[in-house]
């Protein structure tokens, strides 16, 4: 099984809302990523969590805002985005590469359609 | 500074014809190169992936070309159909760089039917 879930499948939200995106998955995987996407565009690297640790934020707003509970839950807090925040919101896992057998695949989940009125 | 180039940004191919995506990329020490599926409203899903240490991989009707001295690889999709018009890109990676990939800007197939 290479399923790796997302909550919402829609979001609208306003500009003062605080809302969550709730991705999940039952792989095993110790690396658990947000992309952000627009149209036509290939996804942007938000954040990646390497065993429940932050180990990338790329210059992301603080308006967003992760969470990894555990090893199967990522999170992403949303607090006063912008309409230009208007995006698909992916996540995606993989194994550890430096394990054995360990490989460097990303599996994605379907995304969260958000739009910021 | 785009590091992994793809082309076409489009591509229009008959049924069962062949349909080639390229991608060129710069940084030698990328050491796996993905490509992905994606269908408009859904998530990229894992195509095929190859490693520098072969220059061919084929799965089904899916064929990756690599070639480590031109610094280039390809994608061949076979007796194209119609459920394949979706958006690909490819991608490439280096280990301990945390994972990170570098995307290609996609290229936009439809397949005639």
């Amino acid at each position: 099984d290479t399923e790796v879930t997302q909550t919402p499948k829609h979001l609208v939200m306003g500009m003062t809302n605080k809302k969550s995106l709730k991705c999940e998955q039952h792989m095993g995987h110790r690396a658990m990523y947000w992309y952000k996407q627009k149209a036509k565009k290939p996804p942007e690297l938000m954040f990646v969590y390497s065993y429940e640790k932050l180990s990338i934020n790329e210059s992301v707003p603080s308006r967003f805002s992760p969470e990894c509970p555990n090893s199967s839950l990522l999170n992403l807090h949303l607090h006063a985005l912008q309409p230009e925040d208007s995006a698909l919101y992916l996540c995606a896992s993989s194994q550890d590469s430096r394990l054995a057998g360990g490989t460097d695949t990303q599996y994605f989940g379907p995304g969260t359609r958000l739009t910021v009125l | 500074q785009q590091q992994v180039k793809q082309s076409p940004q489009s591509l229009i191919v008959q049924k069962g014809g062949i349909s080639i995506i390229n991608c060129a990329y710069e940084n030698t020490a990328f050491d796996y190169f993905p490509w992905y599926q994606q269908f408009p409203g859904k998530g990229p899903a894992l195509l095929i992936a190859i490693r520098p240490d072969v220059s061919e991989k084929k799965e089904g009707r899916f064929t990756i070309s690599f070639n480590k001295s031109a610094k280039q690889f390809s994608l061949h999709i076979m007796d194209s159909q119609p459920g394949d018009s979706a958006t690909y890109f490819c991608a490439a990676s280096r280990t301990g760089n945390n994972r990170k990939l570098i995307w290609g800007l996609g290229t936009s197939l439809a397949v005639n039917p």
